[in-house]
This record gives structure tokens, sequence and C-alpha cells, in this order.
């Protein structure tokens, strides 16, 4: 199993539709779990951190499922600007400080 | 907003020359990284650093890789002997421990 799996897309969405991405990783024993927008050819961006209780920022949700080992992102709303690449970031596990990366999940945001 | 901040932006070398990617990281972070990106693949972990001295490092970073802190401000990654291979996106990010990365806008390296 890879240490983080994630679905390369492309998801193709409407303007204002509803979208999630799901994430699966492998290490029981990770501790920090993120999402990252990644735009062509340029640096990941932070876009939120994923909380134990599931955490919101706008239009932006994520999940947490420590038993089930995934992660997800909802974005409702969708907008043009939403287009990017989404990443999935686990750290390895206890005691490292190393972040392991999905490859993204591509999503076209379409007028 | 505080930033990372890397360069070159770019740099083209010949294969077998040596490279040096420069990294400002952010003032308060304690922990700074080096990751690569080969286009259209995944970001690979390369080097984490911590109280001068590599944490973790992986099987990426052999010999001929190598970082330092030479000041208090920059983070530098040697290249020793490039390989075509080693053309990739070149990022640098720090951090205050378990927090998310802050990336720098990256070094896209191309060997030829």
């Amino acid at each position: 199993r890879k240490e983080v799996e994630q679905d390369p897309g492309p998801f193709n969405v409407p303007e204002g539709a509803t979208v999630a991405f799901n994430c699966t990783y492998s290490n029981s024993a990770s501790q920090s779990f993120f999402w990252y927008r990644q735009d062509c050819r340029k640096e990941p961006k932070l876009l939120m951190s994923v909380y134990s209780s599931g955490n919101e920022d706008g239009r932006f949700t994520a999940q947490l499922n420590r038993a089930s080992q995934y992660i997800s992102l909802l974005i409702r709303d969708s907008k043009l600007s939403d287009s990017a690449t989404y990443l999935c970031v686990v750290n390895k596990g206890s005691g490292t400080y190393k972040y392991i990366f999905g490859t993204g999940t591509r999503l076209k945001v379409l007028a | 907003e505080p930033e990372v901040t890397q360069t070159p932006s770019h740099q083209v070398t010949q294969m077998g020359q040596e490279v040096i990617l420069r990294c400002v990281p952010i003032s308060n972070h304690l922990y700074f990284y080096w990751y690569r990106q080969i286009l259209g693949q995944k970001v690979e972990f390369l080097v984490s650093f911590y109280n001068n001295e590599i944490s973790e490092k992986s099987e990426i970073f052999d010999d001929q890789f190598s970082v330092e802190r030479p000041d208090g401000s920059n983070f530098t990654l040697k290249i020793r002997s490039t390989k075509l291979e080693d053309s990739a996106m070149y990022f640098c990010a720090s951090n205050q421990g378990l927090d998310g990365y802050t990336f720098g806008s990256g070094t896209r390296l191309t060997v030829v």
C-alpha cells in the first residue's frame, strides 16, 4: 500500500458545484495531516490542516477518519480559481517531522 | 506575511558541475527542509535539518548532496556532480515543528 494515496483525477466540475476528494494513508502512527494546493509549476501552498474533530474554512471542509486512515476535503460552491492540484500531506509517523506528499488530485472548475 | 525565499529561480548547469541552491527560511522557524519535484511527478522529501544538523534524509539524498546553514539566515543545498536525472524543481520549506510547511517558490534546475 502506498504511504499516501490519492485519485489523480482530473475532476471536471461546473462552477458552483460541490466536490470531494479522499486520501488514504498507510501509517497508523501519523499525527499531522494537511491539504495543500499546487498551481501549475508553482510551490505547494498550505490550504488547511486537518484535525480529528474536522475543520472548516469558508467553502472548504476537511475531515479525518483515523480508524479507516483517510482524510477528505470538501469544496462547496466551486470557483474557477479553485482549479489546481490538491495535495494530501501526512507526516511519516510519530517522532518525525518528515511529511509525505500524495501525487495530488487535479481539479478543473468549468465555466 | 513571512515567506521563504529561494534563489536562483532557474539554474541551467552542465552534467558533472556543482550547483548550490539557496534558501532563506522564515526567521523564527526551527526546522528546514528540501524537497524536489520532477516534472509531472509528486513532491519528494530529500532532507530535514534541525539544530544545525541533518535530522532525516531520504534515499535520494546520497553522497552527492549536502546541506548547510552557513549563517543565521541561509540554508543551502549543494549537488556536487549533477546528473541529468537531477533536473527538477527544488523546494525549500520551513516550519516550527508539527505545523504545516511554508514553501519557497522553488528553483528549477535543468541539467544538460
